[in-house]
């Protein structure tokens, strides 16, 4: 089975705080995503990334960053968190072109206060 | 704008009855259009997707219904069970493409025993 890992479930950080969400794949895959989940709005793409050092903006990769020096990892990263980026950050990694499956985290809930 | 508009927001069903949850869509270029089911606490998974060229797909009892010339599509749950409470996310893509997966804004079912 494929198994998606974001080590921190639940972080509260303060506004203007530096923050990393770890994400690790156990499966060799080449793709990674990054998402943010919030109710009503559904899941929205930040980044996404192809290849080891390769990257790619979603639709919402304003205040955002990321980095991959690893196949496995894909970490997302707030150069200092502001309240509005509170929210649900769900990772996934190997879309497979022939079902449109994404294999999602568990996600990591992020309060910033 | 969301390109992918999916209703109802909340949906309150008995054991036992059909659960119906819609979405509509603005791009025809999207050629695949997936479902995917997320418990609490978890992330989401492929339910079933279809492509445009069939009109129905069934798996158990999941159902998805699609109207071409409508732009619309739906998601059936036969004989509801309390274990089929989750949020439910419609989606759309077109060439295989992950970077263009669009995701509806979820439908929290919950199913009355």
């Amino acid at each position: 089975d494929v198994k998606v890992t974001q080590s921190s479930r639940y972080l509260v950080k303060r506004t203007g705080e530096k923050v990393f969400l770890e994400c690790v794949q156990d499966m060799d895959h080449e793709n990674m995503f990054w998402y943010r989940q919030d109710p009503g709005l559904g899941l929205r793409l930040i980044y996404f990334s192809y290849d080891v050092k390769m990257k790619e903006k979603g639709d919402i990769p304003e205040g955002y960053s990321v980095s991959r020096e690893k196949k496995e990892r894909f970490s997302l990263i707030l150069e200092s968190a502001s309240t509005n980026q509170t929210s649900m950050y769900l990772c996934a990694s190997r879309w497979d072109r022939a079902t449109g499956e994404l294999f999602f985290g568990e996600g990591s809930r992020l309060t910033v206060l | 704008q969301q390109q992918v508009k999916q209703s109802p927001q909340s949906l309150i069903v008995q054991k036992g009855g059909i659960s119906i949850i819609n979405c509509a869509y603005e791009n025809t270029a999207f050629d695949y259009f997936p479902w995917y089911q997320q418990f609490p606490g978890k992330g989401p998974a492929l339910l079933i997707a279809i492509r445009p060229d069939v009109s129905e797909k069934k798996e158990g009892r999941f159902t998805i219904s699609f109207n071409k010339s409508a732009k619309q599509f739906s998601l059936h749950i036969m004989d509801s069970q309390p274990g089929d409470s989750a949020t439910y996310f419609c989606a759309a893509t077109f060439s295989g493409s992950a970077r263009q997966l669009t995701f509806g804004s979820g439908t929290q079912l919950t199913v009355l025993p």
